[in-house]
């Protein structure tokens, strides 16, 4: 039973335009949610967070938007460049407790 | 610079042979954990560490063991490994808990034949 889901296998986009990867969760205990990059053969890199007190989150061309009468989140990239092709996993849990669960993780190509 | 090390990177093994993935951080941070990527299901949390001798079970901790004696050391041990362990391995840490950033080590491919 996934607690988290990220139903999009993969999505692709032309450059300079906007990418949405979308979550969903069912687990309404879950008060903190981040997104995290992964490039082929190597680990995943953090990307920006959210806190469920909080309705948006911003950094640079990232940000994200949560949605908690949905159990919704999702990661808008503005302007999508060729460099932010890679997966991208949505991960949920409670802010300081001690456990994360992951998406299966979207693939995002960007054409240019 | 700082960073999460794992090794092996790459291991095929045959079933029933006991081994152990190592991981190091050298950032001096209290958690870690230890997840494993297969297609479809993503990143699924197998044990974690909130410091030295705390450890506690993620989601799919069967047929694993870790340790955790040393602050910078986590690894992860196969006692007798099967095939549905073949999988990409990986080690993180983070400063407190889980929801702080978390860094993620380069991966262990692994496979059970």
């Amino acid at each position: 039973d996934q607690q988290v889901k990220q139903n999009s296998p993969s999505l692709s986009v032309q450059e300079g335009r906007i990418s949405i990867l979308n979550c969903d969760y069912t687990n309404s205990m879950f008060d903190y949610f981040l997104w995290y990059k992964k490039y082929p053969a190597e680990g995943p890199t953090f990307l920006i967070s959210i806190s469920s007190i909080k309705d948006k989150n911003e950094d640079g061309r990232f940000t994200v938007f949560l949605n908690k009468s949905a159990k919704h989140l999702s990661l808008h990239i503005v302007p999508s460049q060729p460099g932010d092709s890679a997966v991208y996993f949505c991960a949920a849990g409670l802010e300081y407790g001690n456990k994360l669960v992951f998406g299966a993780g979207t693939i995002l190509r960007v054409k240019s | 610079e700082a960073q999460v090390t794992q090794n092996p990177r790459y291991l095929i093994t045959v079933t029933g042979k006991k081994l152990t993935v190592t991981c190091s951080q050298n950032m001096n941070h209290e958690y870690m954990s230890w997840y494993r990527q297969d297609p479809g299901l993503g990143l699924r949390q197998i044990y974690y560490s909130m410091n030295v001798e705390v450890t506690d079970k993620g989601d799919v901790p069967e047929g694993y063991k870790v340790s955790r004696k040393e602050k910078r050391n986590f690894p992860l041990i196969l006692e007798s490994p099967s095939p549905n362990q073949t999988s990409l391995y990986f080690c993180a840490s983070s400063r407190f808990r889980s929801t702080d950033t978390q860094y993620f080590g380069p991966g262990t491919r692994l496979t059970v034949l």
